[in-house]
């Protein structure tokens, strides 16, 4: 089955810098991967989602990156802000009996300080 | 639009009782729904998925006699955790796959969650 693993747990960034979440999937058949936003007691928000046959996708301050060789995707996020603190969860789809579903990582804290 | 709702958000019982949870797509029809676990500070555990009109595939771990999965219609699916127990406290989240959006691809639209207390 599909195994996701996302680095850091942790993420402490000053605002205006950067952020960059990593993760790694191990299931080459898995195509789609997405990366939610949680805030505490609420449900994941979808930020951004890459299809396996895109290299990098962004929305403004948010992008993507895809290496399908590596399995390997990263979520960067620009000019960081107190309000982009939260729990980010990267997933990838897993192929079972039932259809396509979405197996998620660990998630990062990050938190951005003002 | 994209709309899931869950039923109800919060709820407290006491252990050796049953809790249903509702999980509704409001405004698309829903031929997958997924149930997901979380603990405090965890990741989203996937525990079923499940198909309209069929039974649930549920994940390796998961007792498929203690979580009860209905999905009867393409816009209702039901949980319900049988003769829980303090461990089975959780957040419980659900999400569907929509049928025929234009902009899903595999895209999940997640239900806001029903807290579980169980005494």
């Amino acid at each position: 089955g599909e195994n996701v693993e996302q680095h850091p747990s942790t993420l402490s960034v000053q605002e205006g810098d950067s952020a960059v979440i990593k993760c790694t999937y191990s299931d080459s058949a898995s195509n789609y991967f997405p990366w939610y936003k949680q805030e505490l007691g609420k449900r994941p928000q979808l930020i951004i989602d890459i299809r396996s046959n895109v290299g990098e996708k962004k929305d403004q301050r948010i992008a993507v990156t895809l290496n399908k060789t590596a399995k390997h995707f990263s979520l960067h996020i620009t000019e960081t802000q107190p309000e982009d603190s939260a729990v980010y969860f990267c997933a990838a789809t897993l192929i079972n009996q039932a259809g396509t579903a979405l197996i998620f990582g660990k998630g990062t804290t990050l938190s951005v300080s003002s | 639009g994209a709309v899931v709702s869950q039923h109800p958000s919060r709820v407290i019982c006491k252990s050796g009782t049953s809790v249903k949870i509702e999980c509704r797509s409001l405004d698309f029809q829903a031929t997958t729904m997924f149930w997901y676990r979380q603990f405090p500070k965890q990741s989203l555990m996937l525990m079923a998925t499940s198909n309209e009109g069929s039974k649930a595939t549920y994940e390796q771990g998961v007792e498929k006699d203690k979580f009860l999965i209905n999905h009867a219609s393409l816009t209702l699916s039901t949980l319900t955790v049988t003769s829980a127990h303090p461990e089975d406290s959780s957040f419980y989240i659900c999400s569907a796959r929509a049928v025929g959006l234009a902009h899903s691809y595999n895209e999940q639209f997640f239900g806001p969650g029903t807290r579980l207390t169980v005494l």
